[in-house]
């Protein structure tokens, strides 16, 4: 199955501040997804990237596929506490596999 | 919203016993998954199953493990033995198409005693 290495691993902000999770890949992918995981919670589909260099918002946060499809990014502009989490990057190629995640703490 | 249900939410065994796990997946999906994460680890695949086969499946997923679509709505996973190490949340998840996103059931917390 496809692997993605997932940097970094932990991420502590303060609330207001971006962050940014990257998620890289020795081979070119087909598609990326991204997920959200609440502390306690399970895995929230976010979206999904097909195209190179394709870029998509959801309101404060910004999904980007790279030129060459072996990497993305998921950027949040001026973090709230409710933005806390685990985010995953997941990757398609005859299976599924995630990242191992970017742990998000936020201090109000 | 449709969501994936999982039952139990919670189950503890003994190790040695065996355990089914059930899912009922979102009704106009057609393509069923497990996964499975230990606490604080990362989300690992076990296996996919679509048409009422497996589709593809993990390293983890061995001869302990199967799947079956009993009926039209539920979604199995059996560990047939369990141990020690099979102790971990087992997440279902379905999605309406292939390469589309996948919606998770809230799990079910495995402790294996």
């Amino acid at each position: 199955g496809q692997q993605v290495m997932q940097i970094p691993q932990y991420q502590h902000v303060q609330e207001g501040e971006d962050f940014t999770t990257y998620c890289n890949s020795s081979t070119t992918l087909s598609n990326i997804q991204w997920y959200k995981q609440r502390p306690g919670g399970h895995p929230v589909f976010l979206i999904q990237l097909v195209k190179s260099g394709e870029v998509k918002k959801q309101k404060r946060l910004t999904f980007q596929f790279g030129e060459a499809k072996k990497n993305s990014s998921l950027h949040i502009t001026a973090t709230q506490t409710t933005d806390v989490g685990t985010y995953f990057c997941a990757a398609k190629n005859n299976d599924m596999r995630f990242g191992a995640g970017t742990r998000l703490t936020v201090k109000p | 919203e449709p969501e994936v249900t999982q039952t139990p939410s919670h189950q503890v065994t003994q190790m040695g016993q065996e355990v089914i796990l059930r899912c009922v997946p979102i009704s106009n999906h057609l393509y069923f998954y497990w996964y499975r994460q230990i606490l604080g680890q990362k989300v690992e695949f076990l296996v996919s199953f679509y048409n009422n086969e497996i589709s593809e499946k993990s390293e983890i997923f061995d001869d302990q493990f199967s799947v079956e679509r009993p009926d039209g709505s539920n979604f199995t996973l059996k560990i047939r033995s369990t141990k020690l190490e099979d102790s971990a949340m087992y997440f279902c998840a379905s999605s309406e198409v292939a390469g589309g996103g996948y919606t998770f059931g809230s799990g079910t917390r495995l402790t294996v005693v």
